[in-house]
């Protein structure tokens, strides 16, 4: 079944520690691939986008994500998390050929420890 | 920089009311989206708009449901008989263009049906 999975529902890591988040899919045809971020009583807000070419992406706030074809994934990354990172992260596609509608992944919710 | 707005921020309804959620989208996009978010749940789309008339919807956007642009500046979503599960926050988003194009989200509307 088509699908977008994020595996961590809740990560908690340390100011300034490195971080990574996951995201895998399950389409046909690699998806035109999204990641947002929302913060409490906010919107959703694109961080980066990746449609074709070099697989890594520099997005917004510092943070890149690295399109992997093989192993059908698009996870997130940040050398160094700030305490205002703290959010929830969606995953998100665009299957090619269906319309422009987004699907989301469950999200995952990161806390920052001081 | 420009922005989608909503309005409500909240509202509360008695089941089987009608409410009417409304959006203004960025000035100069073409395509309009609703999606929603059950609290606890991934956001879900519910329709796609353009050129003054539905291109796509889900199975939850059904005959309740209806999405009008009234005049050249706003994009309603009207629940015509509210049910206790309409409950949600309701995002709206717009685009210049479909297929991969960025989409932008407002702050949404946190519903509440009691």
């Amino acid at each position: 079944a088509q699908s977008v999975t994020q595996p961590d529902i809740h990560i908690t890591v340390s100011e300034g520690a490195s971080l990574e988040l996951r995201c895998n899919y399950s389409y046909g045809a690699t998806p035109y691939l999204f990641w947002y971020v929302q913060s409490p009583g906010q919107g959703l807000q694109l961080l980066l986008k990746y449609f074709s070419g070099d697989t890594l992406v520099q997005g917004i706030k510092g943070f890149e994500a690295e399109f992997k074809r093989s192993q059908s994934s698009f996870n997130l990354r940040k050398p160094s998390v700030h305490w205002s990172d703290a959010a929830e992260y969606f995953c998100a596609v665009v299957p090619r050929g269906q319309g422009g509608k987004l699907i989301f992944g469950q999200g995952t919710e990161l806390s920052v420890k001081p | 920089e420009p922005e989608v707005t909503q309005t409500p921020s909240h509202q509360v309804t008695q089941m089987g009311q009608e409410v009417i959620l409304r959006c203004v989208p960025i000035s100069n996009h073409l395509y309009f989206y609703w999606y929603r978010q059950i609290l606890g749940q991934k956001v879900e789309f519910l329709v796609s708009f353009y050129n003054n008339e539905i291109s796509e919807k889900s199975e939850i956007f059904d005959d309740q449901f209806s999405v009008e642009r009234p005049d050249g500046s706003n994009f309603t979503l009207k629940i015509r008989s509210t049910k206790l599960e309409d409950s949600a926050m309701y995002f709206c988003a717009s685009s210049e263009g479909l297929r991969g194009e960025t989409q932008y989200f407002g702050p949404g509307t946190r519903l509440l049906v009691l």
